[in-house]
């Protein structure tokens, strides 16, 4: 497939439950990418990583954080989740050797109710 | 930060017209400008990008504009068939190890 597979695809959470999603690559590219997709308002950028241990936040970031121990994983946790943070979660990766295009996984369905 | 603007929001075109889409960016300095097409339910995919060096790129029924005194782009689709009926966003970013932005989408309906 794209090399890049995230889980779960989808999850329904109570409100104040911590909730991780996982992102898993198998390109071996330096650049991983979470973003989150609302109607309306597109694809926000939530959290980044350019390599192992090293991120930053994006646009949306407040209540998420993010965690790359190895070059394959890239891990998003909502700390707290809240029914605000009901959304499709993209996560997707980059390679500049490969030009700057992302891949995108399949998504993650979160709903908190 | 740059911000991408993206028009319209929605568009519906009969079976074999042409379709345009417009996007604007505030960065002068952004250089590489992709479009993704996103069917309903899947991933965005990467249809057609552009970098700054360049004002226009062709793959076949997709061509992507680009002005950069205007700093706006442009994604033309002709001889649109109903499979071109998805979610397009365009996006800009600064370098290869800047975070894309992305406009809010345009949803494409092609009518048979």
């Amino acid at each position: 497939d794209a090399g890049i597979t995230q889980s779960p695809r989808h999850k329904v959470t109570e409100t104040g439950t911590p909730v991780t999603l996982r992102c898993h690559q198998t390109e071996n590219h330096r650049y991983m990418y979470w973003y989150r997709q609302d109607p309306g308002h597109g694809l926000r950028l939530i959290h980044y990583s350019y390599g192992v241990k090293d991120t930053d936040k994006g646009e949306v970031s407040d209540g998420y954080s993010v965690s790359r121990s190895k070059t394959e994983d890239f891990l998003l946790t909502l700390e707290s989740a809240t029914s605000s943070q009901t959304s499709v979660y993209f996560c997707a990766i980059s390679d500049l050797t490969g030009g700057y295009g992302y891949t995108f996984g399949s998504g993650t369905r979160l709903t908190v109710v | 930060g740059e911000n991408v603007e993206q028009h319209p929001s929605t568009l519906s075109v009969q079976e074999g017209d042409s379709a345009v889409i417009k996007c604007t960016y505030s960065d002068s300095a952004s250089n590489y400008f992709p479009w993704y097409k996103q069917e309903l339910g899947k991933r965005p995919q990467l249809i057609i990008d552009i970098r700054s060096n360049v004002g226009e790129k062709k793959d076949q029924r997709i061509a992507v504009t680009l002005n950069k005194t205007a700093k706006h782009f442009s994604l033309h689709i002709t001889e649109t068939q109903p499979e071109d009926s998805a979610v397009y966003f365009c996006a800009a970013s600064l370098s290869g190890n800047t975070p894309l932005v992305f406009g809010k989408g345009t949803r494409l309906s092609v009518i048979a």
